[in-house]
C-alpha cells in the first residue's frame, strides 16, 4: 500500500459526460502528478500540482483540468468525454515538487466511456 | 519531446537468469525512473536515478548521463518479477519491456 488513494476504482460513463478523479496523496506528500495510460499511447504525463499551485504540465487536454485543495488533496477534471479518454488514470504524490524526489502511485480509476 | 526507447520489449527468462533491460533517451535529462507495474495494473517505482548506479536487494539501475542510457538488471530472477518495466523521464516513459520469468 503506498498510501496514496484514487476514488472511484473503476468509472463507466457515457460521451459527451462529465467525471470527476479524484486523489489523496501520502500524509505530508505536498506534490500530486497525474498519468493517463491508454492502450495506445501508454503511459501519459498530464499535470503536476505543488501545494496548491500548478508546478507541470503534460499532454493534458483543454477538455481537461485539474486543482489541488488546501488539504492537498487533487481532483482531474474531464468533460465533454469521449471514447478515446477510456484509460486508467493514475495519480501520484512524491513529498516535493521537483522530479529528483520519488513517486508513490495510487491504484488509479479506470474510467470507461461508452 | 524526449523520445525515450526501451529494449526488449518482450522478455521471458528462466528462474535464476540475469535479466537486463535497456532504456535511451534522445534528450540529455537529470533524471530518470525505472516503475515497475504489475499484472493488477498497480505500479511501484523501484529508482529515481541522477547519476551512477543504485542497488536495492536484487534490483540494480544504472545510468550514463552522457550516452543517454540507463540499464536496469535483476539478478536470480523469480518468477514474482514477471511484470512491465518502464522508464521515464519527467515527462516522458517509454513503452514498458514485458517480461515473464518461468519458474
Amino acid at each position: 500500500d503506498s498510501g496514496v488513494t484514487q476514488t472511484p476504482k473503476h468509472l463507466i460513463t457515457a460521451t459527451g459526460q462529465r467525471v470527476t478523479l479524484r486523489c489523496s496523496p501520502r500524509s505530508g506528500d505536498l506534490s500530486v502528478y497525474w498519468y493517463q495510460q491508454s492502450l495506445d499511447q501508454g503511459l501519459q504525463f498530464l499535470i503536476q500540482y505543488y501545494n496548491g499551485e500548478e508546478r507541470a504540465k503534460g499532454n493534458i487536454l483543454e477538455r481537461f483540468s485539474a486543482q489541488q485543495f488546501p488539504d492537498l488533496h487533487s481532483e482531474l477534471n474531464l468533460s465533454s468525454l469521449e471514447l478515446g479518454d477510456s484509460a486508467l488514470y493514475f495519480c501520484a504524490s512524491s513529498a516535493e515538487g521537483d522530479f529528483y524526489n520519488e513517486q508513490f502511485f495510487g491504484p488509479g480509476t479506470r474510467l470507461t466511456v461508452l | 519531446k524526449n523520445e525515450v526507447e526501451q529494449s526488449p520489449q518482450n522478455l521471458t527468462a528462466q528462474e535464476g537468469e540475469f535479466i537486463t533491460i535497456n532504456c535511451s533517451y534522445s534528450v540529455g535529462i537529470s533524471a530518470l525512473h525505472w516503475l515497475q507495474q504489475h499484472p493488477g495494473g498497480g505500479i511501484v517505482s523501484l529508482f529515481m536515478l541522477s547519476s551512477g548506479k543504485k542497488k536495492h536487494g536484487r534490483l540494480i539501475a544504472t545510468i550514463n548521463i552522457q550516452e543517454k542510457h540507463s540499464s536496469l538488471h535483476i539478478t536470480a530472477s523469480h518468477p514474482r518479477d514477471s511484470a512491465v518495466y518502464i522508464c521515464a523521464d519527467q515527462f516522458y516513459f517509454g513503452t514498458g519491456t514485458s517480461l515473464t520469468v518461468i519458474p
